[in-house]
């Protein structure tokens, strides 16, 4: 059974600082790896997509890799009110179309 | 189309009641997916598709749900006999491939009373 896990929160920041989301996953055969933003009773919304071990910056948002710890994390730099929102961590295996969601971590940024 | 279209946006079903759910993928996308999201957890996958043909079923809940996507476009998801435990989101997602991160629809949110 593939697991994908993130802490529910409520991850409260004070706007304007770093907000640090993390996910860990089971299947070490893993090989992409998604974050998803959901506003409240909207859909999912693909944000990152990072497939290598390291980090992957865009704009605000940086994307880590850490595929020996199995380990992967979103980093929102200069958090606003509008990044108020559940943040859903995806994984999918190697060659597989499929995604492992998480349950996501609900971000609360504070004006 | 610009997006993914969903339709029904809101569906109630008596319990026992048979539902379609329909989805209208960006054009030209092969890939194309349904989730199923409860209130409060991730999304679920329920099955795939590749244009006409289905790959994968396994996570059709039970053989109540049968989805199907004759010209390899729209698809429509189909729940028999609901039941209660059946409430929940229903997304559909495409793809240009398989295994890319998908685009979700705005999805169809079902209530069984």
């Amino acid at each position: 059974q593939k697991e994908v896990e993130q802490n529910s929160g409520p991850l409260s920041v004070p706007e304007g600082a770093i907000a640090s989301l993390n996910c860990t996953y089971s299947d070490r055969g893993s090989q992409s790896f998604f974050w998803y933003r959901q506003y409240s009773g909207k859909s999912p919304e693909l944000i990152m997509s990072i497939y290598s071990n390291g980090d992957k910056e865009d704009g605000r948002f940086t994307a880590q890799l850490n595929k020996a710890s199995q380990y992967v994390s979103l980093l929102i730099r200069d958090s606003q009110p509008s990044d108020s929102a559940t943040y859903l961590c995806a994984v999918s295996g190697a060659g597989s179309y499929q995604l492992t969601f998480g349950k996501g971590t609900k971000l609360s940024v504070i004006p | 189309g610009a997006g993914v279209s969903q339709s029904p946006r809101y569906k109630v079903a008596k319990r026992g009641q048979d539902v379609a759910l329909r989805c209208d993928p960006i054009s030209g996308h092969v890939s194309l997916f349904w989730y199923q999201q409860a209130l409060g957890q991730g999304p679920e996958f329920l099955t795939y598709f590749q244009n006409e043909a289905q790959l994968d079923k396994s996570g059709l809940p039970s053989d109540r749900f049968f989805a199907e996507r004759p010209e390899g476009s729209v698809s429509t998801l189909k729940i028999q006999r609901t039941q209660q435990e059946d409430s929940a989101v229903y997304l559909c997602a495409s793809s240009l491939h398989g295994g890319d991160g998908y685009t979700f629809g705005s999805g169809t949110r079902l209530t069984v009373v």
